[in-house]
């Protein structure tokens, strides 16, 4: 079983739609979860960091269930400009730093 | 700020053959990685460095050697190129917080 687990897509939906991501992790220690964008041949970005108590930035909401290990972001009133690949991250502690796992992606297609 | 910057950006090699792969950062971070990235797969640890002067094996560290030359600086070397070391390679950068900061990668394509 994959540590972080996503559904790879691609989410095909029309601009102005409300879309939403959803992602498992395996391991019951992790402590900080993150949703990272990359957009097609570039490097991975952050885009936000997820709380037990849900955080909401702009058009996206992330929420974290600890119980379930499950991670969600919600994009609402999609943009063309947010095509792109949604990567769910954990943390991974060991040695000296924090490592982090990453999912495999959900790529979203946002149509004109 | 450049952030973190890798050397080549791209790379062509014929199996066998050995190379280095370059990445600085400018924020003065303490820990330093390489991952490698392949379709399917998602993003996968090599080696990271937890400060200046160490460094320690991830995930994928088979194939690989790396140097943290100080503080800037993190190497990887590839000694013998293999056709399934084939992939996207970035470098990234931390301070005391788990977020990581990327560079744009180095394709590399082994024949």
């Amino acid at each position: 079983r994959k540590e972080v687990e996503q559904d790879p897509g691609p989410f095909n939906v029309p601009e102005g739609a409300t879309v939403a991501f959803n992602c498992t992790y395996s391991n019951s220690a992790s402590q900080s979860f993150f949703w990272y964008r990359q957009d097609c041949r570039k490097e991975p970005k952050l885009l936000m960091s997820v709380y037990s108590s849900g955080n909401e930035d702009g058009r996206f909401t992330a929420q974290l269930n600890r119980a379930s290990q499950y991670i969600s972001l919600l994009i609402r009133d999609s943009k063309l400009s947010d095509s792109a690949t949604y990567l769910c991250v954990v943390t991974a502690y060991g040695g000296a730093t924090n490592k982090l796992i990453f999912g495999t992606g959900t790529l979203l297609a946002v149509q004109p | 700020n450049a952030g973190v910057t890798q050397t080549p950006k791209f790379q062509v090699l014929k199996t066998g053959q050995s190379m280095t792969l370059q990445c600085a950062q400018d924020m003065n971070h303490n820990s330093m990685y390489w991952y490698r990235q392949d379709p399917g797969m998602g993003l996968r640890l090599i080696y990271y460095s937890a400060s200046e002067g160490t460094t320690d094996k991830g995930e994928v560290p088979n194939g690989y050697n790396v140097s943290r030359l100080n503080k800037r600086e993190f190497s990887l070397r590839l000694e013998s190129a293999a056709p399934s070391q084939t992939s996207v390679y970035f470098c990234a950068s931390s301070e005391v917080g788990p977020e990581q900061f990327f560079g744009p990668g180095t394709r590399l394509t082994v024949l």
